[in-house]
């Protein structure tokens, strides 16, 4: 299985609404990212977790909020937000290599919209 | 800064053609990578590279470590393989995951 799958694929929300993004996957990889892309543009890395433990933060905003609850899962919980982070949110999984040379795999994306 | 930097922007081909699409980058790397997004979101990863030729299919993706520069190449291209082709990188000197993306080329093929 070199699945890994997002739930929901798309997402509306008011302002004041809190909902969350879920990530699984069960290829036994122990580092989970999350990136945020808007339109014709690269994905951007907002969070990495290693062997469940919250790696990197890319100076994301507190209205987004990451939790690894296992090796599989990875979730990403949403408060307040506003109608600038309307875009593609995907999780991807990796087995760190400790050499850098390790493959991402992606999910098909969460497509959020904020209204 | 660390950069990568992608050409062409754009890409339109017909039917059959053969495809090049480079890659160059400004400091070492441990890997790079070619990706591949279709329209709606996916991305597949398509290649991991850290020296020389790699081939699967229709596709060819080599690298340059000296010139610091990369291609992925298309082969008899067919208008499936319309895309988004994004190279990334993770730099040498950097610990960790992160990856740095180029801005990808967007590949239209036409019958």
């Amino acid at each position: 299985d070199t699945e890994v799958t997002q739930t929901p694929k798309h997402l509306v929300m008011g302002m004041t609404n809190k909902k969350s993004l879920k990530c699984e996957q069960h290829m036994g990889h122990r580092a989970m990212y999350w990136y945020k892309q808007k339109a014709k543009k690269p994905p951007e890395l907002m969070f990495v977790y290693s062997y469940e433990k919250l790696s990197i933060n890319e100076s994301v905003p507190s209205r987004f909020s990451p939790e690894c609850p296992n090796s599989s899962l990875l979730n990403l919980h949403l408060h307040a937000l506003q109608p600038e982070d309307s875009a593609l949110y995907l999780c991807a999984s990796s087995q760190p290599s400790g050499r850098g040379t390790d493959t991402q795999y992606f999910g098909p994306g969460t497509r959020l919209t904020v209204l | 800064k660390n950069e990568v930097e992608q050409s062409p922007q754009n890409l339109t081909a017909q039917e059959g053609e053969f495809i090049t699409i480079n890659c160059s980058y400004s400091v070492g790397i441990s890997a790079l990578h070619w990706l591949q997004q279709h329209p709606g979101g996916g991305i597949v990863s398509l290649f991991m590279l850290s020296s020389g030729k790699k081939k699967h299919g229709r596709l060819i993706a080599t690298i340059n470590i000296q010139e610091k520069h990369s291609s992925l190449h298309i082969t008899a291209s067919h208008p499936r393989d319309s895309a988004v082709y994004i190279c990334a990188v993770r730099w040498r000197e950097t610990s960790g995951s992160r990856l740095t993306f180029g801005e990808g080329t967007q590949l239209t093929v036409n019958p």
